[in-house]
């Protein structure tokens, strides 16, 4: 069974600073890959995905994420925060095109300081 | 235009009651989605749909039925509402042989 483990449950950055949020995955195969962000009071935004080919990917936002498969991560980055960027954010894998199926991590929530 | 709009955004409602969700998306879309989004934020896949087939039923109580009168419409009903189903409700979609979802708003129910 696929699984996803977000091991930090909140982060507080200075706005300006740069982020980095963790993902580690467990799944058989090539898993497929996303990132979620929840702004409070809100649904899920799709930030960015990665399905194959270039394991460094780019979201909105000003947002992008590494897959690296040797440590079954998908760590998400983003060089310099903005305080309109806290919101909880959610990692999550699928098991392929057509699957139905996403299994997501329990989030992390990223506060800014200004 | 929103995508994936649900109705409605609060339910408030006594124990025991029964009461619906109602979904829809105007992406075109085959599939929609039920989620349940505890007070922790986890959120848990309840129910799939494709093509107005159910396609993922997770261990869900029977008080919950989804009904999806066409493919742009998920409707989820439940029946003699507990404590415990307070909840976040999130309806989702997604295209045909792609795997990533759109999500609604969200329905936010507190049950008393």
């Amino acid at each position: 069974a696929q699984s996803v483990t977000q091991p930090d449950i909140h982060i507080t950055v200075s706005e300006g600073a740069s982020l980095e949020l963790r993902c580690n995955y467990s799944y058989g195969a090539t898993p497929y890959l996303f990132w979620y962000v929840q702004s409070p009071g809100q649904g899920l935004q799709l930030l960015l995905k990665y399905f194959s080919g270039d394991t460094l990917v780019q979201g909105i936002k000003g947002f992008e994420a590494e897959f690296k498969r040797s440590q079954s991560s998908f760590n998400l980055r983003k060089p310099s925060v903005h305080w309109s960027d806290a919101a909880e954010y959610f990692c999550a894998v699928g098991s392929g095109a057509g699957s139905y199926q996403l299994t997501f991590g329990k989030g992390t929530k990223l506060s800014v300081i200004p | 235009d929103t995508a994936v709009s649900q109705t409605p955004k609060y339910l408030v409602t006594q124990m025991g009651n029964d009461k619906s969700i109602k979904c829809e998306q105007n992406l075109g879309h085959d599939t929609m989605y039920w989620y349940k989004q505890d007070s922790k934020k986890f959120l848990k896949i309840m129910f799939s749909y494709n093509n107005k087939e159910l396609i993922i039923n997770e261990t869900v109580p029977n008080r919950f039925s989804p009904k999806s009168p066409d493919k742009a419409h998920l409707n989820l009903h439940i029946n003699s509402l507990e404590l415990g189903d307070s909840a976040v409700y999130f309806c989702a979609s997604s295209q045909p042989l792609a795997a990533e979802q759109y999500f609604g708003p969200g329905t936010r129910l507190t049950v008393t």
